[in-house]
């Protein structure tokens, strides 16, 4: 079954307005999570590794303002875009780490207008 | 992180015909990962090579690591329908997953 969800699955928001997803590790503790970014046709790309009690990573390129990561607990790891814009458009994928490979969550397919 | 290059990035497979898709890094991997993405879903996991020269199967896929630990390969005989979807090769460091570009194979009945 699912390691790892992910809500909501589908999101369309207007353009200027935040929009938070959420992830839960479900069998596992997890201190450490990861967020993806998938546009259309193309690969995965890492945007920050969430942990939780402390900050979030950032990869380069990725603006911690705009995406916000809390790692509350050790079972949820949130990520808000905040002030969507249509290039935000994309499917976020939120994974826990495993013994060595990682967990995905179904992602969730955000929609700016 | 650690770039991955993947090639085709497309493959169209009559059904029942193998292919082969390829991973390329410049520089030396400590290991390699694949996973499957089926057309709306999320990565899953296929398998994890470590070992210099590995070669690993899984019934009809055969994941090989090569010598120098810079190139990997994933060869699927006889395709099948429910081989649909997109293979990543993953380079994986400190736990951070360096994905390659996919190769979306499609398969003609």
């Amino acid at each position: 079954g699912a390691v790892v969800s992910q809500h909501p699955s589908w999101v369309i928001c207007k353009s200027g307005t935040s929009v938070k997803i959420e992830c839960r590790s479900l069998d596992f503790q997890a201190t450490t999570m990861f967020w993806y970014r998938q546009f259309p046709k193309q690969s995965l790309m890492l945007m920050a590794t969430s942990n939780e009690g402390s900050k979030a990573t950032y990869e380069q390129g990725v603006e911690k303002d705009k995406f916000l990561i809390n790692h509350a607990s050790l079972t949820l790891s949130t990520l808000t875009v905040t002030s969507a814009h249509p290039e935000d458009s994309s499917f976020y994928i939120c994974s826990r780490q495993g013994p060595y490979e990682q967990y995905f969550g179904p992602g969730t397919r955000l929609t700016v207008t | 992180g650690q770039q991955v290059m993947q090639i085709p990035q497309y493959q169209h497979v009559q059904e029942g015909e193998d292919f082969t898709t390829y991973c390329n890094s410049s520089t030396t991997l400590s290991n390699i990962q694949w996973y499957k993405q089926r057309p709306g879903g999320h990565p899953v996991f296929l398998i994890q090579l470590v070992k210099s020269g590995e070669v690993k199967k899984q019934k009809r896929l055969t994941f090989q690591f090569g010598e120098a630990k810079k190139n990997s390969s994933l060869h699927i005989t006889a395709t099948q329908t429910t081989d649909v979807g997109t293979y990543f090769c993953a380079a994986s460091n400190d736990y951070k997953l360096s994905f390659g570009a996919g190769t979306t194979v499609t398969v003609r009945a």
